[in-house]
């Protein structure tokens, strides 16, 4: 399996401008996570999806952010409009079921000047 | 807020030393894991251990976990110049999705 894939994996934007980062989850996993890493605030889980219904989102910033699972294969986190406190690395992670084992994507380096 | 931390905060040995870490965490858990990251890299998870056990192993890995004093231990033997890396634990709240993760251990192996 080629584990959780994340894309882009850097990405430089200017403030004001809509980024979106992308997450394919390992095959048969039935729960999704994004994280933002940062060095002020360590890891902080954004939003939860299990069987592609957003479960927990109280973890999203604000309302500039967005995340959706169309799919059991494919999750989208989106920020509009960005800003330079978003600068962090943004991971995604999937596991079996949402108490066990979370395998994490190699993250997206996100900059905003 | 359940949060684990790590103790110490950072931590340098010489190849083929052992290294341990600390992980408290403040309220009742379920399930209790431990991840590797790299720099610049993903977490890597090394092991999970459940509140009903007290130790496990997975190679030159061992994990305690003490429920009463709330608290978990990473033991690495033999360390390598490959285990530098940040350590976390993350620390479920009774049995839900909601892992929190601590503020890591740096663990750097000199050569």
């Amino acid at each position: 399996d080629a584990g959780v894939i994340q894309s882009p994996r850097h990405e430089v934007t200017e403030m004001g401008q809509e980024v979106t980062l992308r997450c394919k989850p390992i095959s048969g996993h039935n729960s999704l996570f994004w994280y933002r890493q940062t060095m002020m605030r360590g890891l902080e889980l954004l939003i939860y999806f299990n069987n592609n219904v957003p479960i927990d989102d109280s973890g999203m910033p604000e309302d500039r952010f967005s995340a959706k699972m169309p799919n059991a294969s494919f999750s989208t986190l989106k920020i509009q409009p960005s800003e330079p406190r978003d600068s962090a690395v943004y991971f995604c992670a999937s596991s079996l079921s949402g108490i066990e084992t979370q395998y994490f994507g190699p993250g997206t380096r996100l900059l905003v000047l | 807020s359940q949060q684990g931390e790590e103790d110490p905060q950072a931590l340098s040995i010489q190849e083929g030393e052992n290294a341990t870490m600390n992980c408290s965490y403040k309220t009742s858990i379920n399930n209790l894991q431990w991840y590797r990251q790299n720099s610049g890299r993903g977490l890597v998870h090394l092991i999970l251990i459940r509140s009903n056990e007290r130790e496990k192993h997975s190679g030159r890995l061992r994990v305690t976990l003490d429920t009463s004093k709330k608290s978990s231990s990473l033991l690495i033997t033999a360390s390598r110049a490959a285990d530098t890396a940040s350590y976390f634990c993350a620390t479920d709240a009774s049995g839900t999705y909601k892992y929190i993760f601590g503020t890591g251990t740096r663990l750097k192996v000199l050569a």
